[in-house]
């Protein structure tokens, strides 16, 4: 079964540095998203891509975020300058089509952030 | 007020017995609602999506009650498998259907 990847699975890095977090979504999806799980608490949606470019952000997306599609493949989160509330788990999704006629979004495995 | 509110649990359970729990909604235009299972630290899976008639997938029951805003699920014959945090989630047209989700219900079977 296709399946959403993402790397790094854990990754532990120092307060001021920038994490770039790696999805590679499933082949035939247009769509795809960037979640945030803070340990405890529930999903945020962060933002969705589609056509190379965002199409829907939160409050939470600043312009500490970023995200890329620098290939036909991969999805790059970037967050630049982490502090310790950037600690989450990180869950990259991808889906046919939007969420308007409930198509199922797929998620990955997650990448667990740490900042110290 | 939360856009969707779960019951936190944790629900124990013993197995083989049933186990029903709700979640409320806020935005009364809702439009599509489901339900996803989490492991601890795990991704969301999709559990089932929630119709207006209700529906059964197995041993799992949906309802959606839109006059009181809330949505329902019912697992039957519990298994340890089960033992799992609930995820309500909902979308509309005023987040842009984006997904709105519960903090979730922690179930917890015991053999």
């Amino acid at each position: 079964e296709p399946e959403v990847t993402q790397t790094p699975s854990h990754q532990v890095t120092q307060m001021g540095q920038e994490v770039i977090l790696r999805c590679v979504p499933i082949s035939n999806h247009l769509y795809f998203y960037w979640y945030r799980q803070i340990l405890g608490q529930k999903v945020e949606f962060l933002v969705s891509f589609y056509n190379n470019e965002i199409s829907e952000k939160s409050e939470i997306f600043d312009d500490q975020f970023s995200v890329e599609r620098p290939d036909g493949s991969n999805f790059t989160l970037k967050i630049r300058s982490t502090k310790l509330e950037d600690s989450a788990m990180y869950f990259c999704a991808s889906s046919v089509s939007t969420g308007t006629s409930g198509n199922t979004i797929y998620f990955g495995e997650g990448s667990w952030l740490t900042v110290v | 007020r939360k856009e969707v509110e779960q019951d936190p649990g944790p629900f124990n359970v013993p197995e083989g017995a049933t186990v029903a729990f709700n979640c409320t909604y806020s935005n009364s235009a809702s439009q599509s609602f489901f339900w996803y299972r989490q492991d601890c630290r795990k991704e969301p899976k999709l559990l089932m999506s929630v119709y207006s008639s209700g529906n059964e997938d197995g041993r799992f029951t949906a309802q959606l009650n839109r006059a009181s805003q809330y949505i329902s699920l019912l697992i039957r014959d519990s298994k340890l498998s089960d033992s799992a945090t609930y995820l309500c989630v909902v979308n509309h047209k005023d987040s842009n259907y984006q997904l709105i989700w519960g903090a979730g219900t922690k179930l917890i079977i015991k053999p």
